[in-house]
């Protein structure tokens, strides 16, 4: 069974502090992406990556950053987390050029403290 | 940019009657995908139906199909026979078809959250 596989279901951490999330594919896709859900809010895209050490902004990459140095990890960094980063953050990967849309991750429920 | 609506915020179903999510969209493309995404409390996404915009046939699987209006931008679920395990958040999802490299993105709308009753 394919997966997408986030290291962390819940994670607390402290202002400040930085903040690493992990996330690991097994379908050799070409393209990961880095969801935080809000209420109200839905799926707001952070970062992406289609490639290899590649990764593009999405529409609120303030605040994180990213990593891509194998094709199947993708790693969502914090820098100095702040209470309003506290959310659900969900990674997921597609391949085929998207057309059968994207396989996610069972999510990292982060609080910062 | 696109833009995708879901203008029911919660729903509720009795077991065994049938439901339909509104969904609409907005783009001036002419080639796209559109998805439903089911997310139970247990928080896993998963893929429930997908639609390619230049079909003309409404997607169905088993229980789940779709009334696709590509005139009027719409694209609704229907779930019939509604089950207790139906109980989850959905969302609708809007692709632009083949973009290049990096363009393969999904634009989520809000969630309807849905609630089915024994």
């Amino acid at each position: 069974d394919v997966k997408v596989t986030q290291s962390s279901r819940y994670l607390v951490k402290r202002t400040g502090e930085k903040v690493f999330l992990e996330c690991v594919q097994d379908m050799d896709h070409e393209n990961m992406f880095w969801y935080r859900q809000d209420p109200g809010l839905g799926l707001r895209l952070i970062y992406f990556s289609y490639d290899v050490k590649m990764k593009e902004k999405g529409d609120i990459p303030e605040g994180y950053s990213v990593s891509r140095e194998k094709k199947e990890r993708f790693s969502l960094i914090l820098e100095s987390a702040s209470t309003n980063q506290t959310s659900m953050y969900l990674c997921a990967s597609s391949g085929g050029q998207g057309r059968y849309g994207y396989t996610f991750g069972s999510g990292t429920r982060l609080t910062v403290v | 940019a696109q833009t995708v609506t879901q203008s029911q915020p919660e729903m509720s179903v009795q077991e065994a009657e049938t439901v339909t999510l509104s969904c609409t969209y907005d783009t001036s493309e002419n080639n796209y995908y559109l998805f439903w995404y089911k997310q139970p409390p247990s928080r896993q996404m998963i893929l429930v139906i997908r639609q390619e915009a230049y079909k003309q046939q409404n997607a169905t699987e088993n229980r789940f199909s779709v009334n696709f209006q590509k005139a009027a931008k719409s694209f609704s679920l229907k779930i019939s026979d509604s089950q207790l395990g139906d109980t989850a958040m959905y969302f609708c999802a809007f692709m632009k078809r083949d973009s290049g490299a990096g363009s393969y993105q999904l634009t989520f709308g809000k969630g309807t959250k849905l609630s089915v009753i024994p």
